[in-house]
């Protein structure tokens, strides 16, 4: 079964920083990825996603991803970071089966200070 | 409409009692999903719903649960005889087609006591 680790459950940053978010998926065949951001009290929005092409990817909010499948990492990257990035984010694996569901990892809640 | 509604946005409900959670896609949407979110914890997949037949629902928890969808649109997830550890965030997410990403709701935030 398909799987994804998030190692990390919290970091935290300084503004302006850069930023690095790791994701480890197991998958069978070529993967679907996504990131997806949560701000408290909200739903989760894409940030970006990889299916085929390049492996680095461009997302919203000057983020992006970098498909790794010797390594089956897909790690989300941002330069600089900015106070209102502080949220969870969660990457996610999919389709599985004939469903499409998307299978997410735990999360990691990014702090950032002033 | 615009974006994927969920109702009510909280809900707080007695031990024992039953509980519908309603979820409006986005309109033509024809993939529909629920999912859970713990306290602290990831998403927990609950039902797909492809049109208004659900070709998989090995996420629903018990036989407490059960979730329709009408019209191939707004869909309803009953909780009956709710337990404390039902509590948590209930999101549903709408797709033309899952594999390129879902739309979230902002989720409706259940608290048995």
């Amino acid at each position: 079964a398909q799987s994804v680790t998030q190692p990390d459950i919290h970091i935290t940053v300084s503004e302006g920083a850069s930023l690095e978010l790791r994701c480890n998926y197991s998958y069978g065949a070529t993967p679907y990825l996504f990131w997806y951001v949560q701000s408290p009290g909200q739903g989760l929005q894409l940030l970006l996603k990889y299916f085929s092409g390049d492996t680095l990817v461009q997302g919203i909010k000057g983020f992006e991803a970098e498909f790794k499948r010797s390594q089956s990492s897909f790690n989300l990257r941002k330069p600089s970071v900015h106070w209102s990035d502080a949220a969870e984010y969660f990457c996610a694996v999919g389709p599985q089966g004939g469903s499409e569901k998307l299978v997410f990892g735990k999360g990691t809640k990014l702090t950032v200070n002033p | 409409g615009a974006g994927v509604s969920q109702s009510p946005s909280n809900k707080v409900t007695e031990k024992g009692k039953d509980v519908e959670l309603r979820c409006d896609p986005i309109s033509g949407h024809t993939a529909l999903y629920w999912y859970r979110q713990r306290l602290g914890q990831g998403l927990e997949f609950l039902i797909y719903f492809q049109g208004n037949s659900a070709p998989d629902k090995s996420g629903l928890p018990s036989d407490r649960f059960s979730a329709e969808r009408t019209g191939e649109s707004v869909s309803t997830l009953t909780i009956q005889r709710t337990q404390q550890e039902d509590s948590a965030v209930y999101l549903c997410a709408s797709s033309l087609d899952g594999r390129y990403g879902y739309t979230f709701g902002s989720g409706t935030r259940l608290t048995v006591v």
